[in-house]
C-alpha cells in the first residue's frame, strides 16, 4: 500500500485551545480512514474512523474531516486537556476486507498548561 | 477484560539467537496481526491473520514467522535476529460487527538485537 503522512511531527498547544492534526494520503483507492492516539509506553487506542463517502464526522470532542480531493485528512480536536497529550496518528485501510492499515509518521501534541 | 496481552514487554538478543513473541486476546476476535513501530515512523504491517488457521504476509515480513495457535493466540517468531529488527513490536486483534472496524491493540513488546 501506500505510504499515508502527516504535515507536521510536533504540535504545541495551549490548553483549552483547539487542536487540528493534519494528515495527507496518496492513495485515491482508500475508502476508509482511521485516527489513532498512542500515548508513551501504550499501544495505540483507536479514536474516530471515517469512510470516504463521508467528509465529515464527529466524536466526543473530536471531528474527522475528509477532503478527497486534495486527499486530506484532518482531526479536530477542541478544547484540548493535558490528557490529549500524545502521538496520533492516521491510517488507511489498503486491504479492502482484510483490513490492513497503512499508518503514517504520526504528530507528537504537546498541551502547555 | 485484559484485552490484549503481549509478552515478554522487553527483550534483549544478540545478533543469531531466536526468540519467539507471545500475543493472546480475550475478546473472542477473529483477525489478529502484527506490527512494528520504529522510530519517527509509523507502524508497519509483519503478519496478519484473518482467522484462525490462516495467516498472510504485510508489508515488511522478511526475517519473520508466525503461528495462530487457536483462536486466541497469535505468536510472532525471529529465526535469526538482526540489529536491523530492533524495534517496539505490537500485536492487535479486531472484531466484528459493531467493532470489526476497530482495532485493538497490545501494550507493545521492545526488542533490542545487539
Amino acid at each position: 500500500g501506500e505510504s499515508v503522512g502527516l504535515h507536521l511531527p510536533t504540535l504545541s498547544v495551549q490548553e483549552g485551545d483547539n487542536s487540528i492534526i493534519n494528515c495527507a494520503y496518496s492513495n485515491s483507492a482508500s475508502d476508509y480512514f482511521i485516527w489513532y492516539k498512542q500515548e508513551s509506553g501504550k499501544g495505540p487506542q483507536f479514536i474516530i474512523d471515517i469512510r470516504s463517502n463521508m467528509d465529515k464526522r464527529q466524536g466526543q470532542r473530536v471531528t474527522v474531516l475528509l477532503n478527497k480531493t486534495v486527499k486530506h485528512l484532518s482531526l479536530q480536536i477542541a478544547a484540548t486537556q493535558p490528557g490529549d497529550s500524545a502521538v496520533y496518528f492516521c491510517a488507511e485501510n489498503y486491504g479492502g476486507n482484510d483490513y490492513k492499515l497503512s499508518f503514517g509518521a504520526g504528530t507528537t501534541v504537546t498541551v502547555r498548561a | 477484560n485484559a484485552g490484549v496481552t503481549q509478552t515478554p514487554k522487553f527483550q534483549v538478543l544478540k545478533t543469531g539467537q531466536s526468540m519467539t513473541l507471545q500475543c493472546a486476546q480475550d475478546m473472542n476476535h477473529n483477525s489478529m496481526y502484527w506490527y512494528r513501530q520504529d522510530p519517527g515512523m509509523g507502524l508497519r504491517l509483519i503478519y496478519y491473520s484473518a482467522s484462525e488457521g490462516t495467516t498472510d504476509k504485510g508489508e515488511v515480513p522478511n526475517g519473520y514467522n508466525v503461528s495462530r495457535l487457536n483462536k486466541r493466540e497469535f505468536s510472532l517468531r525471529l529465526e535469526s535476529a538482526a540489529p536491523s529488527q530492533t524495534s517496539v513490536y505490537f500485536c492487535a486483534s479486531r472484531g466484528f460487527g459493531a467493532g470489526a472496524n476497530v482495532l485493538t491493540f497490545g501494550a507493545g513488546s521492545r526488542l533490542t538485537v545487539l
